[in-house]
């Protein structure tokens, strides 16, 4: 079984500031890691993903994320928050013997001006 | 190039009631699956497809049906719509289910 957690609904940060969005995985055997990110009223865009190689994986508008298998984590991270990455984020796993990808709930960023 | 396409794109229904979800892709994918979005569960996996002819049920698939007779099309039915199905519809696709996925616009249902 694969399982996706993403253990804040909200993250507030400031402008300027550096942000985080937190995503810890379970799964047997070797992980496809995703983040998508929704703006309102839109459909999910890719951001970046993880599949072999490189630890750090950097994507779309700046952002990047860490893929760390002792912890099963692949939290995403952006140096500096802009207002327009205030979006509701979501990351998805699958392992390999799967046909099907697991979302978690999301994480709505909010970046305050 | 259009990506992934979904009509229509808001929908009410009365209860009982049936009615088909058009989704369609121009980048000849493979796979191709339907997502359900409400509040505070994410997307969950409906139905998907890993190629024309060939179906499988997803996490909820109880009360809709799916089928895949080109590449392009995968509409999702449902057969006797209820106000629990009352959600966001996000169809996408991908050349195989380890890859990007392209999501399209959505289709918001409200069934009374």
């Amino acid at each position: 079984a694969q399982s996706v957690a993403q253990p804040e609904d909200q993250v507030n940060v400031a402008e300027g500031n550096p942000l985080t969005v937190k995503c810890t995985y379970s799964v047997s055997g070797n992980p496809y890691l995703f983040w998508y990110v929704q703006y309102p009223n839109r459909g999910l865009q890719f951001l970046l993903k993880y599949i072999t190689g490189d630890n750090l994986v950097k994507g779309s508008y700046g952002f990047e994320a860490e893929f760390n298998k002792s912890q099963t984590s692949f939290h995403l991270k952006k140096p500096s928050a802009l207002v327009s990455d205030s979006a509701l984020y979501f990351c998805a796993v699958i392992s390999g013997g799967s046909y099907i990808p697991t979302f978690g709930r999301g994480t709505s960023l909010i970046v305050h001006p | 190039n259009a990506g992934v396409t979904q009509t229509p794109k808001f929908q009410v229904l009365k209860t009982g009631q049936s009615m088909t979800l058009q989704c369609a892709q121009d980048m000849n994918h493979e796979y191709m699956s339907w997502y359900r979005q409400d509040p505070g569960m994410g997307l969950r996996l409906i139905h998907y497809s890993v190629g024309a002819g060939i179906t499988d049920q997803g996490e909820v698939p109880n009360g809709y049906n799916v089928s895949r007779s080109t590449t392009e099309d995968f509409p999702l039915r449902l057969l006797s719509a209820a106000p629990s199905q009352t959600s966001v519809y996000f169809c996408a696709s991908s050349r195989t289910e380890k890859e990007t996925q392209y999501f399209g616009p959505g289709t918001r249902l409200l069934v009374l």
